[in-house]
């Protein structure tokens, strides 16, 4: 365990569905993440929020919509997605942003499926 | 651009020693981590880096060159446990992470 919990685990949604993704970090973290990881590729930034607000957006499509409601909840909402789509999907968190040894601590990820 | 290179894969026998290397490019540095990454689990941090030289940390140890651009993360007396993903990431000057694509180690009895 390690203080960051994401649900659901795993994920099949069509292509004209709308699903979220929940992610609740026990740590008392002020930074939030979201990652894809696909198959043997590096993890990829989607989006980080330090203190509820969003610091950084790398160039992601609009079918995804991320929500920080406080520093302990992240959520990414999900819309009209494509099968490349189809990743898994971390969410992590650390002590803050802006300083080098800010370790990440990750959830289990959500396994996502596009059909 | 930014590049983290890292083996895609490597083998070694239970007891033995092995090393992952780790090389990089990227704009700006403020520290190199590692992380084990099981199946179907989330990565766990190992180690990090940010001075040149040798981290022990157990059977772990993680070593740095920044004039190189280049680490490496030692695993002695291998275990079995110790099949994983072992992922190399570099902070580069906007305190983004930079992740390699991970170097899958398999151990065999």
């Amino acid at each position: 365990e390690t203080g960051v919990t994401q649900t659901p685990r795993h994920l099949v949604m069509g292509m004209t569905n709308k699903k979220s993704l929940k992610c609740e970090q026990h740590l008392g973290h002020n930074a939030m993440y979201w990652y894809k990881q696909s198959a043997k590729k590096p993890l990829e930034l989607m989006f980080v929020y330090s203190l509820e607000e969003r610091v950084e957006n790398n160039s992601v499509p609009s079918r995804f919509s991320p929500e920080c409601p406080n520093s302990s909840h992240l959520f990414l909402h999900l819309h009209t997605l494509q099968p490349e789509d189809s990743a898994l999907y971390l969410c992590a968190s650390s002590q803050g942003i802006g300083q080098g040894d800010y370790e990440q601590y990750f959830g289990p990820g959500t396994r996502l499926t596009v059909t | 651009g930014q590049n983290i290179d890292q083996p895609t894969e490597m083998t070694a026998t239970e007891g033995a020693i092995v090393q992952i290397n780790c090389t990089y490019q990227t704009s700006g540095f403020n520290g190199l981590f590692w992380y084990q990454q099981h199946a179907g689990e989330a990565p766990t941090f190992l180690s990090y880096n940010v001075l040149d030289g040798l981290e022990e940390k157990g059977r772990f140890s993680s070593f740095l060159s920044r004039s190189k651009g280049y680490s490496y993360l030692l695993l002695k007396e291998l275990q079995m446990k110790d099949s994983a993903s072992y992922l190399c990431a570099v902070m580069d000057s906007n305190y983004q992470l930079i992740w390699g694509a991970g170097t899958k180690l398999i151990i065999k009895p």
